[in-house]
């Protein structure tokens, strides 16, 4: 049973440390899919990508956010520095061009 | 630009009633359309989808949706809740050109005893 991994699970930081979070899509999945929920925000698109080429990455703040795919396997979300207003749970998804998005669980982030 | 409302923030319902979650969206052209449940501190699972075909779709758990493209919605349906179906349920329309989905607000399902 393919899934989409990410790591950490949970990450308890310090203002103005650099965070890194992990996902590996599912194996054969072309599209790549970084999303932060928050209680007052819902469900926000951050980037994505196609082919491991950023399709969009409007919903990023680009001034301390960075997504990148080094391979087809692992895609990463950095955040330097990171703020308190950055705590959130932020989820990775895999899919094959418009299909289906298979959800990772989740990184929950809280930056002190 | 395509865009999707889910007009109920909160629904109760009472254990094996039936459930109707409303989702209506904008789009210029045919639509895929989806139906997520996440369950408390876990990812969005796929309950069903709509590409093409038939506008009625069958899903996991027991669950239905209905494609009206005269009203511009896809509403999820249940005949009978149980209580493991509380959680909160997103609607979603796919861009077929670009490749992303557009999401809803979501809609928190409680089951009461």
């Amino acid at each position: 049973d393919a899934r989409v991994t990410q790591t950490p699970r949970h990450k308890v930081t310090e203002m103005g440390q650099e965070v890194t979070m992990r996902c590996q899509p599912i194996l054969g999945h072309n599209t790549v899919f970084w999303y932060r929920q928050t209680m007052m925000q819902g469900l926000e698109l951050l980037a994505y990508f196609r082919n491991r080429a950023p399709l969009d990455d409007s919903g990023m703040p680009k001034d301390r956010f960075s997504a990148e795919m080094p391979d087809a396997t692992l895609a990463t979300l950095k955040i330097q520095p990171s703020e308190p207003r950055d705590s959130a749970v932020y989820f990775c998804a895999s899919g094959y061009s418009t299909d289906t998005q298979y959800f990772g669980p989740g990184t929950r982030l809280t930056v002190l | 630009a395509q865009s999707v409302t889910q007009p109920d923030i909160h629904i109760t319902v009472s254990e094996g009633a039936s459930l109707e979650l409303r989702c209506n969206y904008s789009y210029g052209a045919t639509p895929y359309l989806f139906w997520y449940v996440q369950s408390p501190g876990q990812g969005l699972q796929l309950l069903l989808k709509y590409f093409s075909g038939d506008t009625l779709v069958q899903g996991i758990k027991g669950f239905e949706a209905e494609f009206k493209r005269s009203q511009s919605s896809f509403n999820l349906r249940k005949p009978s809740v149980h209580w493991s179906d509380a959680a909160e349920y997103f609607c979603a329309v796919g861009n077929t050109n670009a490749g992303k989905s557009t999401f809803g607000d979501g809609t928190t399902l409680t089951v009461k005893p």
